[in-house]
């Protein structure tokens, strides 16, 4: 049982190249989110889906994309990488979130680095 | 919108010794979860405890333990008898019982001495 698993785990892009950022899951969770951490601060809600099908937009989801390919797979596209979105990633999931006693799982995040 | 603050950028404590890290939290909502999160130099985000804010009994996990204090939204985190392994940053974080999005804090760097 792997929980939540990200790939890459550093990446290092130059300005206006695009990438996908993979997330898995393999707790059957219904709900996964998409986090960005920037020093300082604590993380932030990129996008979340609910369940599968359905994707919607979190508190900094400006300059990203997001695909719910199936119940386990939630990836994070940046279709022309910016300075600004240097940060770590992180990739989270849950039972389902309009469950009042959800919980986040957290996978083990990616360093992205824009020059 | 919710606001989550640690007023502790960092803190430390000798191995073996008892550390309260402070969370405040701004809310006009009454149903809502808390919850501490472990952040170590792997980066990897590990859940240590979580307050449910209806139960008056605060959460206990082996050498963790919270003091959630509602009326003043106020919700520490106490780690008891420290270990080396409990280095790190630890997040604070507020959820709307209604809602989906988690709220972070800035975090506290705890720092454990030998």
């Amino acid at each position: 049982n792997a929980g939540v698993t990200q790939t890459p785990k550093f990446q290092v892009l130059k300005t206006g190249q695009s990438m996908t950022l993979q997330c898995a899951q393999d707790m059957n969770h219904n709900s996964m989110y998409w986090y960005r951490q920037d020093p300082g601060m604590g993380l932030r809600l990129i996008y979340y889906s609910a369940s599968e099908g359905t994707t919607d937009k979190g508190e900094v989801p400006n300059g990203y994309n997001v695909s719910r390919l199936n119940k386990r797979e939630f990836s994070l596209r940046l279709e022309s990488a910016a300075p600004s979105q240097t940060s770590v990633y992180f990739c989270a999931s849950s039972e389902a979130l309009l469950l009042s006693t959800d919980t986040q799982y957290f996978g083990p995040g990616t360093r992205l680095t824009v020059l | 919108a919710q606001t989550v603050t640690q007023s502790q950028p960092e803190m430390s404590v000798q191995e073996a010794e008892t550390v309260t890290l402070s969370c405040t939290y701004d809310t006009s909502e009454s149903d809502y979860y808390l919850f501490w999160y472990k952040q170590p130099p792997s980066r990897q985000m590990i859940l240590v405890i979580r307050q449910e804010a209806y139960k008056q009994q605060n959460a206990t996990e082996n050498r963790f333990s919270v003091n959630f204090q509602k009326a003043a939204k106020s919700f520490s985190l106490k780690i008891s008898d420290s270990q080396l392994g409990d280095a790190a940053m630890y997040f604070c974080a507020y959820r709307s019982g209604y809602g989906n999005k988690l709220v972070f804090g800035a975090g506290t760097i705890l720092r454990v001495k030998s």
